[in-house]
Parts: structure tokens; C-alpha cells; sequence
């Protein structure tokens, strides 16, 4: 069963710290990861993906993946009240399968 | 920006009978995925389709559940005989050629069971 862990949270963070959401998998053959924002009662809507080892940053989001480690994390600067929401992380496994595998998400909690 | 739209948003159903649920998946993509997220669960996969075809599916997707792209631009599942565990939200997705891309989601079809 290939699995992907995510604490729950809350993540509590006041307004304009660094959120940082993180992630492990249990496939090492996966390739490619995928955070997605969800609000309550709405449909995920992608933040980021990254396929390489290292970070790859978009505005204020910076993802970092560590192959090696089976991790990756989702760093989100300058947080604001509107981030507040469930992060998804989400991984797809190697061989040519499209199935994406989430885990149950970290709520996030931006306090102002 | 293109979207994936999904209908209805909200589907109440007796149990026992049988939904069909609407998927317009964003025009360009390839590959067309449908997903279940049960209420305070995670969000589960339940089959992907490609090239007028089942590509991949779960456990999940069963006798019970098929999918159809019935012409050029729609994409559905069909449940036959509804069960209460059936009720969650149910998301399309669709990802354009290429084995890496990412998936982007539908608004989903909110799916109760009585």
C-alpha cells in the first residue's frame, strides 16, 4: 500500500510568519508531487508541483523535495488569513501510472 | 483560464438507484480522472481514462461504477444500485499529454445517498 503522510495540524502561524506544511511517502519510485490547496466544502486547486530534487519557489510558495529522504515540503511566506485552508499533498508513482495518491491534508490556520 | 466543469453540483438519490455524474473536461487534455472524497476523508482515486479507455482504477471502482466519454467534450461515471456509502464528493479531473503533468480538478458533484 503506498502511503502518504501529512500531519493534520492545525498548523497555527500569525500573520506574515513562514508556514511550513510537510510530507513523506512511502513509494520510492514516485516522480512527481504535488501540493494542492483545499478550502472547506471546495475542490483542490493546485499551489505547486516539482519533479526534481531541490526547491523550486512560485510568489510565495516554495516547494522542496528530497528524493532520498522519500520528503517533500511546502514553504509559504508571508502568510495571510487567506491561506488558511487544508494543504494537500499529492504523489504520483513511476511506470507510467496516472493515479495520484494524497495524503489527508494539514490545515493551516492563519491568525491575523 | 480554462476550467473542468462539472454537473450537477448537488445530487440527492434514493438508494438503490442509479446516478450518472457530468464531467466537461478542459478542451486540450488527454487523460480524465475521476476521484471520491468522503466527508473529514482523504481525497481517493477511483479510475483514470485515456484514449477511450480505462487506464488505471482502485479498488474502489467496482461492478458498480463505469465510466463513458459519450462524445468529444463530455466525460461521466454512472453508480448503478446507489449505497449510503456511496455518498461523498465526487471530482473530475483532467491532465493534458505527458507523464508528469499535473491534474486539475472540477468544483465536484456533492453526491447524497438517502
Amino acid at each position: 500500500q503506498k502511503e502518504v503522510e501529512q500531519n493534520s495540524g492545525p498548523l497555527s502561524v500569525p500573520e506574515g510568519a513562514i508556514a511550513s506544511l510537510n510530507c513523506t511517502y512511502s513509494d520510492r519510485g514516485s516522480q512527481s508531487f504535488f501540493w494542492y490547496r483545499q478550502y472547506s466544502g471546495k475542490s483542490p486547486e493546485l499551489i505547486m508541483f516539482i519533479y526534481s530534487n531541490g526547491d523550486k519557489e512560485d510568489g510565495r510558495f516554495t516547494a522542496q523535495l528530497n528524493k532520498a529522504s522519500q520528503y517533500v515540503s511546502l514553504l509559504i511566506r508571508d502568510s495571510q488569513p487567506s491561506d488558511s485552508a487544508t494543504y494537500l499533498c499529492a504523489v504520483k508513482a513511476s511506470g507510467g501510472y496516472q493515479k495520484v495518491t494524497f495524503g489527508t491534508g494539514t490545515k493551516l490556520q492563519v491568525i491575523p | 483560464e480554462p476550467e473542468v466543469t462539472q454537473t450537477p453540483s448537488h445530487q440527492v438519490t434514493q438508494m438503490g438507484q442509479e446516478v450518472i455524474l457530468r464531467c466537461v473536461p478542459i478542451s486540450n487534455h488527454l487523460y480524465f480522472y475521476w476521484y471520491r472524497q468522503i466527508l473529514g476523508q482523504k481525497v481517493e482515486f477511483l479510475v483514470s481514462f485515456y484514449n477511450n479507455e480505462i487506464s488505471e482504477k482502485s479498488e474502489i471502482f467496482d461492478d458498480q461504477f463505469s465510466v463513458e466519454r459519450p462524445d468529444g467534450s463530455n466525460f461521466t461515471l454512472k453508480i448503478r444500485s446507489t449505497k449510503l456509502e456511496d455518498s461523498a464528493m465526487y471530482f473530475c479531473a483532467s491532465s493534458s499529454q505527458g507523464p508528469n503533468q499535473p491534474q486539475h480538478f472540477g468544483d465536484g458533484t456533492r453526491l447524497s445517498i438517502l
